[in-house]
């Protein structure tokens, strides 16, 4: 692993159902965030976490939630999609949340509800 | 809601031509960041310009920042077919609103015509 992964690359899920969008980082980042992007929107945060235990609520929060047991990973779960949750879910990862470090990002995940 | 507002949103040019895109943002600032996204892929961070700065270059590229005016401009010159892509700008708030979180804006999708 190099950098930052997530899983799955694209999912089609129907409404109702529970989803855990996983994303994981070998660079030892303490900060991992989670966007989605939509057309036209540009990139919304949804929750952050400052370090391993932590988390915080981003611009659109509801609906999903996060957990940060560890450095390395830090997964976004839906527990019941709705067809507006549809988009495309990035994790981005910075060494430490209170320096000028840039962002690394993951490939992205394409979510589709239906 | 969006800290960075991109302008064009949309810029088509010919390759050997120079491509500028501007961002305006409204709350001060620690730094300014610019991403590059490829079509389907994630964000690549492009270069940095922290609030004390006016200029910078990185290779063919060269920012600017105007904190009166709370704006950047990214000029990207003899643009290749390689630029094609979107190019976000990211405000980062420091201790701030947003906890050292970055804000991005909806972008400019630049198309350099071989």
């Amino acid at each position: 692993i190099a950098g930052i992964t997530q899983a799955p690359t694209s999912q089609i899920l129907a409404a109702g159902r529970r989803m855990t969008l996983r994303c994981t980082q070998d660079m030892r980042h303490n900060a991992m965030y989670w966007y989605r992007q939509d057309l036209g929107l540009g990139l919304r945060l949804i929750h952050y976490s400052n370090t391993a235990g932590t988390t915080g609520k981003g611009e659109v929060p509801d609906g999903y939630s996060v957990s940060r047991a560890n450095t390395d990973d830090f997964p976004l779960t839906l527990a019941s999609a709705v067809p507006s949750q549809t988009s495309v879910y990035f994790c981005a990862s910075r060494g430490q949340p209170q320096s000028t470090d840039t962002q690394y990002f993951g490939p992205g995940t394409r979510l589709t509800v239906l | 809601s969006q800290q960075g507002e991109e302008d064009p949103q949309a810029l088509s040019i010919q390759e050997g031509e120079n491509a500028t895109m501007n961002c305006s943002y409204k709350t001060s600032i620690n730094n300014l960041q610019w991403y590059r996204q490829n079509s389907g892929r994630g964000l690549v961070h492009l270069i940095l310009i922290r609030s004390n700065e006016r200029e910078k270059h990185s290779g063919r590229l060269r920012v600017t920042l105007d904190t009166s005016k709370k704006s950047s401009s990214l000029l990207i010159t003899a643009s290749r077919a390689a630029d094609t892509a979107s190019y976000f700008c990211a405000t980062d708030g420091g201790s701030g609103a947003g906890s050292y979180q970055l804000t991005f804006g909806k972008g400019t999708k630049l198309s350099v015509i071989p």
